[in-house]
């Protein structure tokens, strides 16, 4: 079965500075895809970054970046010079080939604090 | 220039009621979601479809239909609604079921049923 698990329910950090966020996945298909989502305030999902496992560059978009671990089937979002407006829920999701839907994880809270 | 819009926003029914949530998208996609977010949680998959006149069940359709009378159009259909069923609907759509592509998300409506 195909599993996607973020452990860290909610984070604080300081405006500015550089936050992690780990997600943690389980597949058994060869190829795959992984997705990180930002939730706001509002409720608004916004895709913001996806790695394909058969990549071995982390990908990057702006401020958000992957930290891709595939021995460890890891897939951490880093977000660099964080701002109030990054204060959102974060969704680590998974697509395999073989069952083609995309699976979420529950969601880690970003707090910034200026 | 919001390309996937849904409504009503929000609802408040009665149990054993029939309510319907509207999803109108103008990325030219094929495919189209139904999710239900509960409070604290990921999203489920309720039901799909990647061409008109035809739906697919996802992960809990039970107590749900679905509709997709044009590829602009899908439609979420609770015949007898219940407590359970109150949560927040999320509508997306993508060019192609799952593959690398993101899927695009609507506001969501928020459903209480008393």
């Amino acid at each position: 079965a195909q599993k996607v698990t973020q452990t860290q329910t909610s984070i604080s950090v300081v405006e500015k500075t550089t936050v992690t966020m780990d997600c943690v996945y389980e597949t058994r298909d060869s190829s795959y895809f992984l997705f990180w989502y930002k939730q706001t305030a509002s409720g608004e999902i916004v895709f913001l970054i996806r790695q394909d496992s058969y990549k071995k560059e982390n990908a990057t978009v702006g401020h958000y970046s992957l930290n891709f671990q595939k021995p460890k089937s890891s897939i951490g979002l880093i977000i660099t010079a964080t701002q109030i407006e990054d204060s959102a829920v974060y969704f680590c999701a998974m697509r395999g080939d073989s069952n083609y839907q995309l699976i979420w994880g529950s969601g880690t809270k970003l707090i910034i604090k200026p | 220039e919001a390309a996937v819009t849904q409504s009503p926003r929000s609802k408040v029914a009665v149990t054993g009621g029939k309510v319907t949530l509207s999803c109108h998208q103008t990325n030219n996609h094929d495919y189209m979601y139904w999710y239900r977010q509960d409070t604290g949680h990921g999203l489920r998959l309720i039901h799909y479809s990647y061409v008109a006149d035809s739906t697919e069940k996802g992960d809990i359709p039970d107590g749900y239909k679905a509709s997709r009378p044009s590829q602009e159009n899908f439609s979420l259909i609770l015949e007898l609604a219940s407590l359970s069923q109150t949560a927040v609907y999320f509508c997306a759509s993508s060019p192609d079921w799952g593959s690398s592509y993101e899927q695009y998300f609507g506001p969501g409506t928020r459903l209480t049923v008393l």
